[in-house]
Parts: structure tokens; sequence; C-alpha cells
């Protein structure tokens, strides 16, 4: 079954430590997007990508970066400039159109 | 920028009909969406409107009124398991990705 997968579910960062947040998708959409959400708040936008070797910013793109070198792939790394990086981060990816968004399960992050 | 404003909480009884609104804030208009999130889980796609009025998927139905720049998504024939977060989503010409209003947390009780 096509998908999208989030790895790892939990994950522990130390102080000063970047990380990095996988997200493959085998459903051939060519737009991804990365969103964080925090307890009982909406998503809010990282970065998106709508093509192979682009992406832009969106509304709390600092401290964070991403590359997308393959169609299947949008990693995020969390780096140590982001001050407060405990939340759930979301990936998501859509086809034509743009507006059925496809999520993964999520990956948990914790600032130990 | 784009801005959504939904009610944070919704409270109904099984077998009822609820209604969610949502207003919305944006510069170029490209549809308003809606999902639901069960506590824990990731977010799952409900319904588009690009165009107004009301479009109906089982017991979901959600309504657009571009003038008004309002939309809701009505539930009906409430069940337990629809007790969960849903938000509205509007996206922009000028930025092709989707902005997500805060949430309703829906409780649906016996």
């Amino acid at each position: 079954d096509g998908g999208i997968t989030q790895s790892p579910k939990y994950l522990f960062r130390k102080e000063g430590q970047n990380v990095t947040l996988s997200c493959e998708q085998n459903l051939n959409h060519d737009a991804m997007y990365w969103y964080r959400q925090d307890p009982g708040q909406g998503l809010r936008l990282i970065y998106y990508s709508q093509i192979v070797n682009d992406f832009q910013k969106g509304d709390i793109a600092e401290g964070y970066s991403v590359s997308r070198e393959k169609k299947e792939s949008f990693p995020l790394t969390v780096t140590s400039a982001q001050k407060n990086p405990t939340a759930f981060y979301l990936c998501a990816s859509s086809g034509p159109g743009g507006h059925g968004y496809t999520f993964g399960s999520g990956t948990r992050l914790t600032v130990v | 920028g784009q801005s959504l404003e939904q009610p944070s909480e919704v409270t109904a009884v099984e077998g009822a009909i609820v209604q969610i609104n949502c207003t919305y804030q944006t510069s170029g208009f490209y549809g308003l969406s809606w999902y639901q999130q069960h506590d824990g889980g990731a977010p799952t796609f409900l319904s588009y409107n690009a165009l107004d009025g009301l479009e109906e998927t089982g017991r979901f139905s959600s309504f657009l009124s571009r003038s008004d720049s309002y939309g809701y998504l009505l539930l009906q024939e409430l069940q337990m398991k629809d007790s969960a977060s849903y938000f509205c989503a509007v996206g922009d010409t000028g930025r092709r990705a989707l902005t997500f209003g805060s949430g309703t947390r829906l409780q649906v009780q016996p």
C-alpha cells in the first residue's frame, strides 16, 4: 500500500544537538510538506517542496533545514538554533491539485 | 498572510448533528479543506470545497461561501468514534501549501 513513512516515532535530543527526521513517500507525489504541532494547537508550516531540488520556507522555518534530493524523500533537520523544538512533527505529501494531503504518523521530538 | 478562526470545543450527543464553523482570511483563495485528527494520530483528509455550495461524503458534509469567507463541516448521526479534533485549512495561490486553523475538539457523549 502507498503511504508516507516517518521515522523515528519518538526522538530525544540533547541541548545543542542537531537531529534529522526522516520522511519517505511511495505515492509518487511531487509536493511534500513539514508541519509542527504543539499540544492542543493547530499545524504550523515549517518548509514545503513542490518539486525535487526546490523548497520554500514556511511560517516557522528558523532553526530548521530541509533537502529534497529525491522525489520520495524530504528529511527535516532540527538544528541547535531551534530554541524550543519539543513538538509533534508531521510530514505530508499531495498530488495534483494539492488539497488532499496524506500525512505520515508523525515524530514526537523531546529535548532532554 | 492567511488566518483562520474556528471554535476551540464543541460537545454533542451520539446520534445528533453538529456543525463546526470556520472563517478565513487569505489573499489568494485556493479552496477550503477539512481534516480529522484523533488524539495521538495523524490528520486525515475529509473534504474539500473550491466552489460555493455543499459537498456531501457519507455522514459528513462541507459548505463554502467565498463571498463570506466562511465554511462549515456538518457531521450527522454522530458516533462515539467521531470524537476527535477537526481542522479547517485554506489554500493560497501565492503559497502552494495549506494553512491550518487551530482546530475544534469535538466530544461526543453517550
